[in-house]
């Protein structure tokens, strides 16, 4: 059982939208900046949104990010079949005192 | 840019100590902003951080691996080290190590491509 809750799945019909949220607590996303991880198979992960909603250079603006009190949602439009891929949240635990990460959520590009 | 690149003994015996290091290319381990860790990912699960080491050596792990794990920085080859030591076929996963942006930001910015470790007699 992961700190973070993510959907075991999601999925779309090319040129959708999906959103896919990761639910946690005060100690966690309540309190510290979230980040969101692409892996497509076979790959290491990449990142896709840093600091709740910021996207790294290269990464289109089809990807959001955005948080609200204990919970974060990534957001992805204009959906491609290349965008299949598992997607993790991910942010420190203050009292854990670990880095924790969502269980993963797989995008289905229908 | 930077590269980060793992390498070790992709077999581990049980009760065996698994020792990998991660090259970083394109950037200097001693680079204050940065912290560098390790994460892993057994088949078809989730990733799991182990723990991370500081530019000056100092180090976190993960509470439910800290009494198996030792993390190390070798600033003149611009490496970073793990070590697991008891290991058993739980173990067995995908390592990657990744950088860490510092300052409270939590995220990583680079990741190696992984190497894979089989803990088996």
């Amino acid at each position: 059982q992961s700190v973070l809750t993510q959907p075991p799945s999601v999925s779309a019909a090319p040129g959708q939208k999906v959103t896919i949220s990761c639910s946690g607590s005060s100690s966690n996303i309540g309190n510290n900046y979230l980040s969101w991880y692409q892996q497509l198979p076979g790959t290491a992960p990449k990142l896709l949104i840093y600091e709740n909603d910021k996207r790294p250079s290269g990464i289109p603006d089809r990807f959001s990010g955005s948080k609200s009190g204990t919970s974060a949602t990534l957001g992805i439009t204009g959906l491609q079949t290349g965008d299949e891929a598992d997607y993790y949240c991910a942010t420190w635990d203050n009292s854990l005192n670990t880095w924790v990460f969502g269980e993963g959520t797989t995008l289905s590009v229908l | 840019q930077v590269q980060l690149q793992e390498s070790g003994p992709g077999l581990v015996k049980p009760s065996q100590t698994l020792s990998l290091t991660c090259s970083v290319s394109g950037d200097s381990i001693k680079n204050s902003f940065y912290y560098w860790s390790w994460i892993r990912q057994p088949a078809g699960k989730g990733l799991e951080w182990i723990g991370r080491i500081f530019p000056r050596g100092n180090t976190n792990y993960n509470p439910s691996l800290k009494s198996r794990v030792t993390m190390s920085v070798d600033t003149s080859s611009n490496q970073f080290s793990l070590r697991l030591t008891s290991v058993t076929a739980a173990d067995t996963a995908l390592y990657y190590c990744a950088r860490e942006l510092g300052s409270r930001r939590y995220y990583f910015d680079s990741w190696g491509q992984g190497t894979p470790v089989t803990v088996s007699s």
